[in-house]
């Protein structure tokens, strides 16, 4: 089975351009969730997704950025504009619902660089 | 809120049997769970407690005290391909997104 696809793997730009994440859960999975990692904040959760729906989205940083899920099977995270704090690897997840023994499958995230 | 606590490193030599504690401060319980991730790639999971005891899975057990808000990951005959950073995790208050700990690197020497 494929896990959770996240494109694109790498991505270098400059400051004030747009960056667009993309997320394929795992299919059959009803929650999609967004996580940004760094050294200095660790593993944070910036929004997630319940059949589609964004339920909590107090982790998202500010109104630069935004995420939509318009069907079951793909989700994405946009920057506008885009900042050097803003550097980090994005992590896309799913499962299949909230309980502890519903596990939460990762993506293998998107390395993001803002010059 | 929620809060957890782990140390930031661990090392081990080769076969060693290595404990990664976790404290955590939480108003509703709804079970620990442990990740592992290899050097920035995809966290996985690894097991969860909800009640009180241990939980083995091969080479990895899990145990959760409740009363003492405390767990801990125990890693036994360490491999090298054991190093990586291990990430305890909560729910929310209200049982919805995990809240991971800042995540124990443990090194594995030969």
């Amino acid at each position: 089975d494929a896990g959770v696809i996240q494109s694109p793997r790498h991505e270098v730009t400059e400051m004030g351009q747009e960056v667009t994440l993309r997320c394929k859960p795992i299919s059959g999975h009803d929650y999609l969730f967004w996580y940004r990692q760094t050294m200095m904040r660790g593993l944070e959760l910036l929004i997630y997704f319940n059949n589609n729906v964004p339920i909590d989205d107090s982790g998202m940083p500010e109104d630069r950025f935004s995420a939509k899920m318009p069907n079951a099977s793909f989700s994405t995270l946009k920057i506008q504009p885009s900042e050097p704090r803003d550097s980090a690897v994005y992590f896309c997840a799913s499962s299949e619902g909230l309980g502890s023994n519903q596990p939460q499958h990762f993506g293998d995230g998107t390395r993001l660089s803002i010059l | 809120g929620q809060s957890l606590e782990q140390p930031s490193e661990v090392t081990a030599v080769e076969g060693a049997i290595v404990q990664i504690n976790c404290t955590y401060q939480t108003s509703g319980f709804y079970g620990l769970s442990w990740y592992q991730q290899h050097d920035g790639g995809a966290p996985t999971f690894l097991s969860y407690n909800a009640l009180d005891g241990l939980e083995e899975t091969g080479r990895f057990s899990s145990f959760l005290s409740r009363s003492d808000s405390y767990g801990y990951l125990l890693l036994q005959e360490l491999q090298m391909k054991d190093s990586a950073s291990y990430f305890c995790a909560v729910r929310d208050n209200q049982g919805g997104k995990l809240i991971f700990g800042q995540g124990t690197e443990l090194s594995v020497k030969p």
